[in-house]
This record gives C-alpha cells, structure tokens and sequence, in this order.
C-alpha cells in the first residue's frame, strides 16, 4: 500500500518568488495536514483539510495557503518567500475525521530559499 | 495553550542497553499521543498511538506509556541497537488544538557499536 507521497522532495527559490507543494495521501484517507518543521522552531502545524475543507488553520501568516482536491490531494502555497520559509514542509494523512486515527507522514519537501 | 517538552533532548548510549524517553505536555485534555521516529533530513515513522484511555501500547522492543492525569508519557527501547539511531518525536492531539499535532522538539538518540 502507497504511503503519503510529497513532491518535489527538495525545492530552490529566490526570495519573493512563490512556490506551491503537492500531498497524494494514503489511499482512503480523507484529512490532510501540513507542518513546517525549523531547527529553531521545531514541528508547527500549518493547516488541516478535509473533505476540500480547511477545518483547522495554525498561525501562519496569510502568505501560506492550501487547498484540497475532490480525489483527497492536496497543495500548499507560498507566496512570496522569505529566507525564513526554508524548512521541510511535512504532510501527513488520517484515515477519517475521528479525533482516534492516527497520523501517517511523507518524506517531505525541503525547500531552500536563496 | 498545549506545551510539549521532551527530556533529554540528546542521548549517547552503547549498544544493548534499555533506555527510557520522555515526555511531558501541559494540559491532560487530550485524545492521545503519538510517538514517531525522524532520521536525518528524512520524514516522521509512526511508533506508537496510544487513545487518551489507554496506559500503554507495544510494538516489538518498543512500550510507550500513558498517564495522562500527570501529563506524561515515556517510550521504551529495549535492547537498542545502532539502527535506533535517531530523533524521537512526542506529538499530542489536544481537545484544543482539534485536528493539529503538538509536537516537543525531540530527543536525538545516538546507539554506539
């Protein structure tokens, strides 16, 4: 069975360009999350889809966005990056909307803002 | 707002020993924990899930346990091995936070040959 699948796996923009990051999740799942994950920051929760719907949002400026597609895919967005964007963007599915499923993780994108 | 702090944040230690991680988080009002493994510029491997009604949960050399009242939990590794090697990360899901993972920042073990 197919794991959460992240592409690209590494990624190289200039400042003020925008880039956008694509999830396939486990065949099935419904719920998709994105985290940013910063040595000095740690694992910060970007935001959770499910069903094409954003049901939770972390505090991230409005420069970061998604969106999740009717087959359950999903993107995220960054407009125009900041240095501070560099980081490895993780998304991770849940089977279904109940609060007791676990998650599954990708490898990630790493993302590298010049 | 739910904080989650893993102690140590390094560990050394030869190969065969059993060591213990930690984990504490502020508010008890959770749905459960979540403990996962990070290799080196790699993504999160899913360890263990243990619902807030639980006490503990095994996996092979691994048991993670859960008191919740406390706010803690602590993951297990039995006989390591060089393989262990890694991050180990603690994430809870909060009745707060809904459908976002609060995560510690980690405890990097090291298993020495």
């Amino acid at each position: 069975k197919a794991g959460v699948t992240q592409t690209p796996r590494y990624l190289i923009k200039t400042r003020g360009q925008q880039v956008t990051l694509s999830c396939s999740p486990i065949s099935g799942h419904r719920s998709v999350s994105w985290y940013q994950q910063t040595p000095g920051q740690g694992l910060q929760f970007l935001f959770e889809y499910f069903s094409e719907t954003q049901r939770n949002k972390g505090n991230f400026p409005g420069r970061f966005s998604g969106r999740q597609f009717s087959n359950s895919r999903s993107e995220m967005n960054v407009s125009t990056l900041e240095l501070g964007d560099s980081a490895l963007y993780l998304c991770a599915s849940s089977l279904a909307e109940q609060v007791t499923y676990g998650y599954t993780f990708g490898s990630g994108t790493r993302l590298t803002v010049v | 707002k739910q904080e989650v702090t893993q102690i140590p944040a390094a560990l050394s230690v030869p190969e065969g020993e059993n060591l213990v991680l930690n984990c504490s988080f502020t508010d008890s009002a959770i749905y459960n924990l979540q403990w996962f493994r990070q290799d080196p510029g790699k993504g999160l491997t899913s360890l263990l899930l243990i619902q807030s009604s639980q006490r503990e949960q095994t996996s092979g050399r691994l048991n993670a346990s859960l008191d919740k009242s406390s706010g803690r939990s602590t993951l297990y590794i039995a006989a390591s091995q060089p393989g262990d090697s890694a991050t180990y990360l603690c994430a809870v899901r909060g009745l707060d936070s809904g459908y976002a993972l609060n995560f510690g920042k980690g405890t990097s073990l090291l298993v020495t040959p």
